[in-house]
């Protein structure tokens, strides 16, 4: 399995907090990738990254900002959660754009009261 | 970005093959085809993926229609921890390489 964590695995905050998921990875890729899934939906990207302090947007990047300040660590914070911000978070990575591979790690289940 | 069509859901039995289609005709040249599997509460993983030709590997048989607008997910002998929601992804070469899922068919495997 590809060496990815993510913290915290689970957390409720109340709206109007701000809040800060960690996505860790151990094997060096330089492409990395914040998704979130909702019932009913499959994966929507909201924020990439394809190098240190080098992020772009994805589909659903309103209200969530990112960075990365070394290879092995991607953030994502939401400023002022709010209940639609409610999902599961999923970090994934890749060597590069052609690799045929992303690897995901295992989620963050957020829930925003 | 191209959209790919699955079934909602599906079903087989343990043991037996199963055939996973998705339809993809806005296809263009320079798409992938991508297979992920969802477990139930797990990330995604990659399963198979292919430009034009068959394609085999440990998990599963991708097969590709002539024209690329279909495609089928074949796994040989399906067991009842095959049972996730199989998603078929386009991905454009790009310098992104972004993954666009749409809803996915949820396969269920009965013993």
């Amino acid at each position: 399995d590809a060496g990815i964590t993510q913290s915290p695995r689970h957390k409720v905050t109340e709206t109007g907090t701000p809040v800060t998921l960690r996505c860790h990875q151990t094997e060096n890729h330089r492409y990395m990738y914040w998704y979130r899934q909702d019932p009913g939906h499959g994966l929507r990207l909201i924020h990439y990254s394809y190098g240190v302090k080098d992020t772009d947007k994805g589909e659903v990047s309103d209200g969530y900002s990112v960075s990365r300040s070394k290879t092995e660590d991607f953030l994502l914070t939401l400023e002022s959660a709010t209940s639609s911000q409610t999902s599961v978070y999923f970090c994934a990575i890749s060597e590069s754009p052609s690799s045929y591979e992303q690897y995901f790690g295992p989620g963050t289940r957020l829930t925003v009261t | 970005d191209a959209k790919t069509t699955q079934p909602n859901s599906m079903e087989s039995n343990e043991e037996e093959p199963v055939h996973l289609p998705c339809n993809h005709s806005t296809i263009s040249g320079t798409d992938y085809i991508h297979w992920y599997r969802q477990l139930p509460s797990q990330g995604p993983e990659y399963v198979i993926h292919g430009l034009t030709s068959n394609v085999n590997n440990r998990m599963a048989s991708l097969a590709i229609a002539e024209d690329r607008k279909s495609s089928t997910l074949i796994l040989h002998r399906a067991t009842l921890r095959d049972a996730a929601v199989y998603y078929c992804i386009l991905r454009r070469s790009s310098n992104t390489g972004k993954l666009i899922f749409g809803q996915g068919t949820t396969l269920q495997v009965k013993p």
